[in-house]
């Protein structure tokens, strides 16, 4: 199957700092990816959708201004939490669609201190 | 709107015993339907799919199989490992909502020696 990878696989930062995370498809071009969120012991969130070319959607909830996506390619999606703060902790997973599949990164753990 | 309803854990069964993880969905149209498994730290992998009402979908000892009267896809395994400890999400995917996916809220398992 199509392979995701996910830098860092974990990262640890100040209260108010900026972390970027990518998301890479390794061996397929992704127009879409999609980035989500998973809390300790419970389901995936979706956040947004990352969309080559144009402006991610976001889901309900979700400030777009904190969570910046960039997919400035069609095998690069970039999530930055800005001015992260320790409730942003938390399990961030991308992933990418071929259709009717989705593949996942291994996620990337972001701890805030 | 489409949705799936899994099987709450956690589950706790000792090794070579049956597993069943009952999911159950909601969907206007015809959807794909998955098993994905996470294993401590890491992103989701696909386990398995069926795309189409009477499927089987199988991997390493583990189906499911699509069940359009009763809306279902359970996953099972005759004998599970300790290797087997992990959480499993069901999912469905359908082209009528853009392919997005919709998760489970996902069922722990711990195999016992």
């Amino acid at each position: 199957g199509a392979v995701v990878s996910q830098h860092p696989s974990r990262v640890i930062c100040k209260s108010g700092t900026s972390v970027k995370i990518e998301c890479r498809s390794l061996d397929f071009q992704a127009t879409t990816m999609f980035w989500y969120r998973q809390f300790p012991k419970q389901s995936l969130m979706l956040m947004a959708t990352s969309n080559e070319g144009s402006k991610a959607t976001y889901e309900q909830g979700v400030e777009k201004d904190k969570f910046l996506i960039n997919h400035a390619s069609l095998t690069l999606s970039t999530l930055t939490v800005t001015s992260a703060h320790p409730e942003d902790s938390s399990f961030y997973i991308c992933s990418a669609r071929v259709p009717p599949e989705q593949f996942f990164g291994p996620g990337t753990r972001l701890t805030v201190l | 709107g489409d949705s799936v309803t899994q099987m709450e854990g956690p589950v706790t069964l000792s090794e070579e015993a049956f597993l069943t993880i009952n999911c159950t969905y909601t969907a206007t149209g015809y959807p794909s339907l998955f098993w994905y498994v996470q294993y401590p730290g890491e992103g989701l992998q696909l386990l398995l799919k069926a795309t189409k009402a009477d499927d089987k979908g199988s991997n390493k000892g583990f189906e499911a199989t699509y069940r359009k009267e009763t809306t279902s896809f359970h996953l099972e395994k005759g004998s599970v490992q300790v290797s087997d400890s992990a959480v499993y999400f069901c999912a469905l995917s359908s082209w009528n909502t853009g392919n997005q996916f919709y998760f489970g809220t996902g069922t722990s398992l711990t195999v016992i020696p």
